[in-house]
């Protein structure tokens, strides 16, 4: 069974400060990790994915995710906050050749000016 | 991209109403397609499961004669909400595949409140 933690739900930060979105797996079989964005009303968008090649993952509108093994984690960063980024960020396991996605409880991303 | 569309936005309806959703690919078949739920600043959660051309199969806990689920093709699969109660009230999430490790493409979202 697959099942992912997203530690804060809520995480507020500067414009143009580090954003740091926490997320960690449990996975009885190599995991692929997923994060996603979601504005509100509106369905979800991906973000990056991790599938077991590099552990360095770089997505879109300049977040990037490490998978780290040995910390069973795999955070979501961006260097700089823009106040576009204001968002709820779910983060999501699914078992390799498993069609089910379990998404974590969200984290939801406030920018202040 | 791909596109998955996903109508209505948004629907109020009464009471004891049926209500349907619909989760269309637009330019790919969707072999797979996954219906959510998700409460307001809570995670989605997993309803059903659907494969084309079967039955769909249900999260534990998910009502199937409640929550009606067709994927009849390759492009479309509905959500019927039957005899909707105000505890049914939630934003309804559609996600399509096109074989099992592909990349989920999900829809911007039903949000159905029930009088």
């Amino acid at each position: 069974a697959q099942s992912v933690t997203q530690l804060g739900s809520h995480v507020s930060v500067s414009e143009g400060a580090l954003v740091l979105l926490r997320c960690n797996y449990s996975s009885s079989v190599p995991p692929y990790l997923f994060w996603y964005v979601q504005y509100p009303n509106q369905g979800l968008q991906l973000l990056l994915k991790y599938t077991s090649a590099a552990t360095l993952v770089k997505g879109i509108n300049g977040f990037e995710a490490e998978f780290k093994k040995s910390e069973t984690s795999f955070h979501l960063t961006k260097p700089s906050a823009h106040m576009s980024d204001a968002a709820e960020y779910f983060c999501a396991v699914r078992g390799q050749g498993a069609q089910k996605l379990v998404f974590g409880q969200g984290t939801r991303l406030t920018i202040n000016p | 991209g791909a596109v998955v569309s996903q109508h209505p936005s948004r629907v109020i309806c009464k009471s004891g109403t049926s209500v349907k959703i619909e989760c269309r690919s637009l330019d790919f078949q969707a072999t797979t397609m996954f219906w959510y739920r998700q409460f307001p600043k809570q995670s989605l959660m997993l309803m059903a499961t659907s494969n084309e051309g079967s039955k769909a199969t249900y999260e534990q806990g998910v009502e199937k004669d409640k929550f009606l689920i067709n994927h009849a093709s390759l492009t479309l699969s509905t959500l019927t909400v039957t005899s909707a109660h105000p505890e049914d009230s939630s934003f309804y999430i559609c996600s399509a595949s096109g074989t099992p490790n592909e990349k989920l493409f999900f829809g911007s979202g039903t949000q159905l409140s029930v009088l």
